[in-house]
């Protein structure tokens, strides 16, 4: 069964902190894994999208890891900002379908 | 401006009633989507369409209703045989299949009392 585990459900950091959210997947035929973020009573926002050759991949104060052996990812976020308060959410495709398989997310607050 | 456009943002209806809510696009893409998002929950797939007059039933379609008329226009009727409509839809389209970046819409928050 296809399925995305995000980890953890919620978390809380104080403002200037790093912080790295997780992402296990079982998905195939594997496409590509989107993370996106998703302001309160918003649609989201992609942030990054990484192949099965792509390790890492950066976008500012995000940077997202994939290790497709073991079919997990990660984003990390650099020098956390109030702006940073939001969910995010993994995303996976499975290849040559209109699937997209969704994770339920992880609530990161910032706090100042 | 381009993108992805759903009205209203919030939607109240009465039990028994039928709802349409309402999607369109300006970025030329041949695939729509309708979620539904619960809290704790990861985003559920309603319908998606492909093409003009071509739509598929996705995992939780039971209740609902869509119309692919137009490539622009993709809405979405929560009948009233939808046991548990009150939720947060969510609207999206990509080029093509599964490869392809979904785009999002802003969403409209239905609430039947």
């Amino acid at each position: 069964k296809n399925q995305v585990e995000q980890s953890p459900q919620s978390l809380i950091i104080l403002e200037g902190k790093n912080c790295t959210l997780q992402c296990n997947y079982t998905v195939s035929p594997f496409s590509n894994l989107r993370w996106y973020k998703q302001d309160t009573g918003r649609g989201p926002v992609s942030l990054t999208i990484m192949t099965f050759s792509e390790n890492t991949k950066s976008n500012g104060r995000y940077t997202a890891t994939l290790d497709a052996d073991t079919k997990q990812s990660s984003l990390h976020i650099t020098a956390s900002q109030l702006s940073d308060s939001a969910s995010y959410i993994c995303v996976v495709s499975a290849h040559g379908t209109y699937k997209y398989i969704f994770g339920t997310g992880t609530r990161l607050k910032v706090l100042a | 401006d381009g993108g992805i456009t759903q009205s209203p943002k919030y939607l109240f209806r009465k039990e028994g009633q039928n709802v349409t809510l309402s999607c369109e696009q300006n970025l030329n893409h041949d695939a729509m989507y309708w979620y539904r998002q619960d809290p704790g929950q990861g985003l559920r797939l309603i319908y998606y369409s492909q093409i003009v007059n071509d739509f598929q039933k996705g995992d939780i379609a039971e209740g609902y209703s869509v119309s692919r008329e137009k490539k622009e226009s993709f809405p979405l009727t929560v009948t009233s045989a939808q046991k548990n409509p009150t939720a947060f839809y969510l609207c999206a389209s990509s080029t093509g299949q599964g490869g392809y970046e979904q785009y999002f819409g802003p969403g409209t928050r239905l609430t039947v009392t």
